[in-house]
């Protein structure tokens, strides 16, 4: 079936620190794959996204490339600031969607 | 243009007693789903709606939760009776219409529910 796996938190950074929370699929064919963000208090947010290998979904200085042959989507950030803040969430689409279990991040000033 | 709208924000109550949750969707979106967020965990689908009917209801435990959206818009997720277990974050988002291929899912803030 399919599935998500997602580098377990909590992760706490400094500001200006480079960011990376690991994420890796299980599907059959080939599903679309997400990053959705979590701020307090707030519902589930799109970050990027990528529909097919190779791709990279891009945003707010956020990155994360589709590795077919790793099958992972880990998501980078060279420099976090204290509003990235948040809980993590890497997801596929492939008939229907499955969502990791979450990364907090906490960025420190 | 507003978001996904839920209410209410949190609900406590006693186990055995009945609880109902409330969602209106972004305008013009066909599409709404009902999500259950345990503590530490990503959502999980509960049931997918294409205007008023129920498309995707496998994981929905039908013994105690049902769910409703008449008329293709608003819907209701009742559980009745709650059980210590239910205690979590019931989320309900909403996209355009999932004809082929994927719609972006808007999500509202959820309804935090504790089961004493």
């Amino acid at each position: 079936g399919n599935s998500v796996t997602q580098m377990e938190g909590p992760v706490t950074l400094s500001e200006e620190a480079f960011l990376t929370i690991n994420c890796t699929y299980t599907a059959t064919g080939y599903p679309s794959l997400f990053w959705y963000v979590q701020y307090p208090g707030e519902g589930l947010q799109l970050l990027l996204k990528a529909t097919k290998a190779d791709d990279k979904g891009s945003n707010k200085g956020f990155e994360a490339t589709y590795r077919k042959e790793t099958t992972s989507f880990h998501l980078e950030k060279g420099s976090v600031q204290v509003s990235d803040s948040a809980v993590y969430f890497c997801a596929l689409v492939n008939n229907d969607m499955r969502f990791g279990a979450g990364t907090r991040l906490t960025v420190k000033p | 243009e507003a978001g996904v709208v839920q209410s209410p924000r949190y609900k406590i109550i006693e186990k055995k007693q009945p609880v109902a949750f409330w969602c209106n969707p972004i305008s013009g979106h066909n599409t709404l789903y009902w999500y259950l967020q345990n503590l530490g965990q990503g959502p999980e689908l509960l049931i997918r709606y294409e205007n008023e009917e129920a498309v995707d209801d496998s994981q929905l435990p039908k013994d105690r939760f049902s769910a409703e959206r008449l008329k293709g818009v608003d819907s209701t997720l009742k559980i009745q009776p709650a059980e210590l277990g239910d205690s979590a974050v019931y989320l309900c988002a909403s996209s355009l219409e999932a004809t082929s291929g994927y719609n972006e899912q808007f999500f509202g803030p959820g309804t935090r529910l504790t089961v004493l």
